[in-house]
């Protein structure tokens, strides 16, 4: 089975800090995408990274995927309330399942 | 596109009955999932459907878990008899063809057994 951690479960800044939250396994998957969560709603996909040590920028969302493809990072500058939620990242792996994350549930403080 | 449409929003009902969950995907995206999310254990896949056939029905917790999917435009999960402990939201995600697509989720449907 394959499984993903995420670090940290919770985080709790003031708006204009920045933060980073990993994503980490001891599997290698061939794609890795980040979701994000509001109350009341399902999780929302912001990203997919496919090649390792892939870099995307969604505005203030910085997304890395690993060397070996077995990790990945979310890196948020100046957050924002608007950012609080959960984030969720998910691997690919074989057939079309994703495995899930446990998420971070970030608050973002006015 | 309405997007993956789930009902009902919300269902209380009480330990013993039969509760159906709904799930209409998005036209054309040919794979289906059910989820269970808890604060405890997140988010747990239950089933997964390929052009309308199970593929892996593995996270079911029970028989008293079964969902079927009789077309590509509809979808239910039913739990009979029901339990508290089945308390959750459930989602309904699409996905299309394509490794590397994403999942779209449903709004879900927050079950309370009392």
């Amino acid at each position: 089975t394959q499984l993903l951690e995420q670090s940290p479960q919770f985080l709790s800044i003031q708006e204009g800090e920045n933060l980073t939250v990993y994503c980490n396994s001891s599997s290698v998957f061939s794609s890795l995408q980040w979701y994000r969560q509001e109350p009341g709603e399902g999780p929302v996909l912001l990203v997919t990274v496919v090649t390792g040590g892939e870099v995307k920028k969604l505005k203030r969302l910085t997304f890395q995927f690993g060397d070996a493809r077995k990790d990945s990072s979310l890196h948020i500058t100046a957050a924002q309330p608007g950012d609080t939620g959960l984030y969720l990242c998910a691997g690919s792996g074989a057939g079309n399942m994703l495995t899930f994350g446990g998420g971070t549930r970030l608050m973002v403080k006015p | 596109d309405a997007g993956v449409i789930q009902s009902p929003r919300h269902e209380v009902t009480e330990m013993g009955q039969e509760v159906t969950l709904r799930c209409k995907p998005i036209s054309g995206h040919n794979s289906l999932f059910w989820y269970r999310q808890t604060m405890m254990r997140g988010l747990e896949l239950l089933i997964y459907f390929n052009n309308n056939v199970p593929i892996d029905d593995s996270g079911m917790p029970e028989d008293r878990f079964s969902a079927k999917m009789p077309n590509a435009s509809f979808s239910t999960l039913k739990i009979q008899p029901s339990e508290p402990r089945d308390s959750a939201v459930y989602f309904c995600a699409s996905r299309g063809t394509g490794v590397n697509y994403g999942y779209t989720f449903g709004s879900g449907t927050r079950l309370t057994v009392v």
